[in-house]
C-alpha cells in the first residue's frame, strides 16, 4: 500500500517568516501535485513536479521534488496572511493512475 | 469552459436515510473522482470512474457507492446514513494521462442528524 506522509500537521507562525512543508514516501511517484485549499472551497493546483529533483517557483513558494522521486517539500519565503490555507500534497503512481494524498499541512500565518 | 459542478451545495439528512450527490465534470474529462473531508482533515479517497468503470477504490464501506454515467456525469450514494457520514464531500475530474491536473468542485455539505 502506498503512503505519502505529509508533515506538519499544523503550523502557525508570524508573517514573514520562512517554513517548510514535506511531504514523505517510500514508494515512487510518476507525479507530484501540490494544492492549496481555502475555508469552503475545494482545492487548487499549486504546481506539478514530474521530475526527479526538478525545483519550481512560484512567486514565494518553492517546490522540490526528490531524486528518487519519493519526496518532495513546499518552502515558503516570507509568509504573509494571504497564504492561510491548507496544503495537500498528492502523488500519482500505480498502473491506474491512482492519487495518494498526504494527510494535509493547516498553515496560519499571523499578521 | 465550466468547472466541476456539485449538487446540491447543501443538504441535510436524518440518520437512517440515504444520499445521492451528483458531479457534472469538465467537458472532455473522463475520469471522476469522490473524497471525504471532515472539518480540518485531509482528504479521505472514496472511489474514481473513468469511462462509466470503477478504476480505483478507497477504504469505505459498502454503504457507499457510485457510479459513472455515459457522459461522464458522476453520483455516490450513500445508504443507512450514520452521524459520522457528516463532511463535505469533493468530487473531482481530470483528463486521461499522467501528470494532469486534477480540478475540484466546490462539495456537497451534508449533515446528519
Amino acid at each position: 500500500t502506498q503512503l505519502l506522509e505529509q508533515s506538519p500537521q499544523f503550523l502557525s507562525i508570524q508573517e514573514g517568516e520562512n517554513l517548510t512543508v514535506y511531504c514523505n514516501s517510500s514508494s515512487v511517484f510518476s507525479s507530484l501535485q501540490w494544492y492549496r485549499q481555502e475555508p469552503g472551497e475545494g482545492p487548487v493546483l499549486l504546481v506539478t513536479v514530474v521530475t526527479g529533483g526538478e525545483v519550481k517557483k512560484l512567486k514565494r513558494l518553492t517546490f522540490q521534488f526528490g531524486d528518487a522521486r519519493k519526496d518532495s517539500s513546499l518552502h515558503i519565503t516570507a509568509a504573509q496572511p494571504g497564504d492561510t490555507g491548507l496544503y495537500l500534497c498528492a502523488g500519482e503512481g500505480g498502473s491506474n493512475y491512482q492519487l495518494i494524498w498526504g494527510a494535509g499541512t493547516k498553515l496560519i500565518i499571523k499578521p | 469552459k465550466a468547472g466541476v459542478t456539485q449538487t446540491p451545495r447543501y443538504l441535510i439528512k436524518t440518520r437512517g436515510q440515504q444520499v445521492t450527490l451528483s458531479c457534472s465534470p469538465i467537458s472532455g474529462h473522463r475520469s471522476v473522482s469522490w473524497y471525504q473531508q471532515t472539518p480540518g482533515q485531509g482528504l479521505q479517497f472514496l472511489f474514481e470512474y473513468f469511462s462509466e468503470t470503477q478504476r480505483n477504490k478507497g477504504n469505505f464501506p459498502g454503504r457507499f457507492s457510485g457510479r459513472q454515467f455515459s457522459n461522464s456525469r458522476s453520483e455516490m450514494n450513500v445508504s443507512t446514513l450514520e452521524l459520522g457520514d457528516s463532511a463535505l464531500y469533493l468530487c473531482a475530474s481530470r483528463s486521461a494521462g499522467f501528470g494532469n491536473t486534477i480540478y475540484f468542485g466546490e462539495g456537497s455539505w451534508l449533515t446528519v442528524v
